[in-house]
């Protein structure tokens, strides 16, 4: 059965650290993984990793497949109270299947 | 572009009542998606339409039913709403079957009693 487990299922941090979510994922035929942010309302997309695009980055966020650990992680650093949410990995084969997530809290 | 809309954005139903919750794109994709959104649960596929016309169970389809009435329009339909349907609805869309990103509503918080 597909399926992907992300790690922790929630974090506290303190503005200013660095963060390390976790994502690994048992499919039968991988075509991509998906991180979104959901704030308060509906996901919103943050990147896209394939077999050809492996690294991605944007601002503070960056995230790695690691195809032969068939896992992900996404770092978030000198985070800010505006990263608090929660964090969700998606797999795109044939099916969509989302992880539960990861819930972050920043505090001040 | 309004993107994904959904109707209504809350709902109390009692036990046994019936709804029918509506999701429109106007982005001129060819995927819709329905899924439940429970505290711990992730999000779980209810139905999909893949394509105008078609339209597939996912994960947890028992109580539920949907029309993909046109291109734009995909509703989920809840004929005897139970306790165990209490839970936030997102509808979301993509371009093709093939896309990667979708893009969901803004959600419909449904609490049966």
């Amino acid at each position: 059965e597909d399926k992907v487990v992300q790690s922790p299922l929630s974090l506290v941090v303190h503005e200013g650290d660095t963060v390390t979510l976790n994502c690994s994922y048992e499919v039968t035929n991988f075509r991509s993984l998906l991180w979104y942010k959901q704030e308060k309302k509906a996901p919103t997309f943050l990147f896209m990793l394939t077999s050809s695009g492996i690294e991605k980055k944007s601002g503070r966020l960056s995230s790695i497949l690691d195809k032969k650990e068939l896992s992900s992680i996404l770092n978030i650093t000198a985070t800010q109270t505006g990263d608090s949410a929660i964090y969700l990995c998606v797999n795109r084969d044939d099916k969509i299947i989302f992880g539960k997530g990861t819930r972050l809290h920043i505090l001040p | 572009n309004a993107g994904v809309t959904q109707t209504p954005k809350f709902q109390v139903l009692k036990t046994g009542q019936s709804m029918t919750l509506q999701c429109a794109q106007d982005m001129n994709h060819n995927s819709m998606y329905w899924y439940r959104q429970d505290p711990g649960m992730g999000l779980r596929l209810i139905y999909y339409s893949a394509s105008e016309g078609t339209t597939d169970k996912g994960e947890v389809p028992n109580g539920y039913n949907v029309s993909r009435l046109n291109k734009r329009e995909f509703s989920l339909r809840l004929e005897s709403a139970a306790p165990s349907q209490t839970s936030v609805y997102f509808c979301a869309s993509l371009r093709d079957f093939r896309s990667y990103e979708q893009y969901f509503g803004p959600g419909t918080r449904l609490t049966v009693t």
